[in-house]
């Protein structure tokens, strides 16, 4: 069983429409998380930061839910732009270099 | 903004070769980090470092060495290409938990 797990999807989902995805974690010391976006043959670029209250950017939502192990990312209104590969991270330690990535779930967004 | 750069952005090598990866970040992080990354496959670790001529392997260290003289430079080599060394590299330094990543190598191996 991987460490961290995504629904590879695609998700092909129409302009303007709400989207969400699932990563779980397998550890259960795990202590930051985040949300990673990576465009086609480009670098990963950090989204966003997913704290235990849940945080919101935009039309970006994160969740983590520690007793079930997962964080989720919402896209609300979504855009043409949004089409990317989303990437969910897991550190042990808060603070710590070292990270652990999903496989990433890829969104098409159409006209 | 932090930034990471990589020397090359495509490579082309003969099976045999010895090659070097180059990454250079500009904001004075302590962890830096390789992966290579293919299809289906997803990020894979190779080597990290936390500290300067610090290292630890990852998940993939075989056929790879790394090199950390100063803190801003993390090297990757190759000290033999193969082919199934083909993939994209991509470095990466972190603060806090958060990666930030260069535009990656795409190494061929012929």
């Amino acid at each position: 069983r991987k460490e961290v797990e995504q629904d590879p999807g695609p998700f092909n989902v129409p302009e303007g429409a709400t989207v969400a995805f699932n990563c779980t974690y397998s550890n259960s010391a795990s202590q930051s998380f985040f949300w990673y976006r990576q465009d086609c043959r480009k670098e990963p670029k950090l989204l966003m930061s997913v704290y235990s209250s849940g945080n919101e950017d935009g039309r970006f939502t994160a969740q983590l839910n520690r007793a079930s192990q997962y964080i989720s990312l919402l896209i609300r209104d979504s855009k043409l732009s949004d089409s990317a590969t989303y990437l969910c991270v897991v550190n042990v330690w808060a603070n710590a270099g070292k990270s652990t990535f999903g496989d990433g779930t890829t969104l098409t967004v159409k006209p | 903004d932090v930034k990471v750069t990589q020397s090359s952005r495509y490579l082309v090598k003969r099976t045999g070769e010895k090659v070097f990866l180059e990454c250079v970040q500009d904001m004075d992080h302590e962890n830096m980090f390789w992966y290579r990354q293919d299809p289906g496959l997803g990020l894979r670790l190779i080597y990290f470092s936390y500290d300067v001529k610090m290292k630890e392997k990852g998940d993939i260290p075989e056929g790879y060495s790394v090199s950390r003289e100063k803190k801003e430079r993390f090297s990757l080599i190759l000290e033999s290409a193969s082919t199934n060394q083909t993939s994209m590299y991509l470095c990466a330094s972190s603060l806090q938990g958060r990666q930030y990543f260069g535009p990656g190598t795409r190494l061929t191996v012929t």
